[in-house]
């Protein structure tokens, strides 16, 4: 079965440091994956997605993350935090085919100035 | 840009009330979604919908029942319903064409039940 896990429910980072947050699939077909990011009282927005174009992504607001099918990890990285990006990222997978996400269970982010 | 539009953001109803959700996205969706979010249970998937007047059952039905008359709009209902069903609910829309489309979030109803 398809599925996604996200390490650590809460990461906290220092303004300007790095920002890692892990993402790790299973599936036995090559998945398209995506990032989201959820700001408080919103709905959930696009970060980036993989679809096997290139194995490191770029998305918006200077995140990025990289496929590596040998780790079966998608994690998402951004070289210096600000206190903008304190939100909630969900990782998500997609198999081939018309079928839904399967999310993982969401990092919450907390920026400390 | 795409937008789904969900009618509430916040509403709260009494147990036993049947309550509707609903949803309208304006890109011509083939797919459309509703999923509950909870603290620590991420999102969990309850209805989906490939095409109008279809329906499919996500990971926790129970309780719900959703409704697709159109293309554009896809309804959320709550026949009777039960404290444990207060959450944040959100809707999503994808086009069907490759599988590598997103699906793209409206804003969320924070449903209060009491």
């Amino acid at each position: 079965a398809q599925s996604v896990t996200q390490l650590g429910s809460h990461v906290s980072v220092s303004e300007g440091a790095l920002v890692l947050l892990r993402c790790n699939y299973s599936s036995s077909v090559p998945p398209y994956l995506f990032w989201y990011v959820q700001y408080p009282n919103q709905g959930l927005q696009l970060l980036l997605k993989y679809t096997s174009a290139a194995t490191l992504v770029k998305g918006i607001n200077g995140f990025e993350a990289e496929f590596k099918k040998s780790e079966t990890s998608f994690h998402l990285t951004k070289p210096s935090a600000h206190m903008s990006d304190a939100a909630e990222y969900f990782c998500a997978l997609l198999r081939p085919g018309n079928t839904p996400l399967v999310f993982g269970k969401g990092t919450r982010l907390s920026v400390i100035a | 840009d795409v937008k789904v539009t969900q009618s509430s953001r916040y509403l709260v109803k009494r147990t036993g009330e049947k309550v509707f959700l609903e949803c309208v996205q304006d890109m011509d969706h083939e797919n459309m979604f509703w999923y509950r979010q909870d603290p620590g249970l991420g999102l969990r998937l309850i209805y989906f919908s490939y095409d109008v007047k279809m329906k499919e059952k996500g990971d926790i039905p129970e309780g719900y029942s959703v409704s697709r008359e159109k293309k554009e709009r896809f309804s959320l209902i709550l026949e009777s319903a039960s404290t444990n069903q207060t959450s944040m609910y959100l809707c999503a829309s994808k086009t069907e064409g490759s599988g590598n489309q997103p699906q793209h979030f409206g804003d969320g109803t924070r449903l209060s039940i009491l």
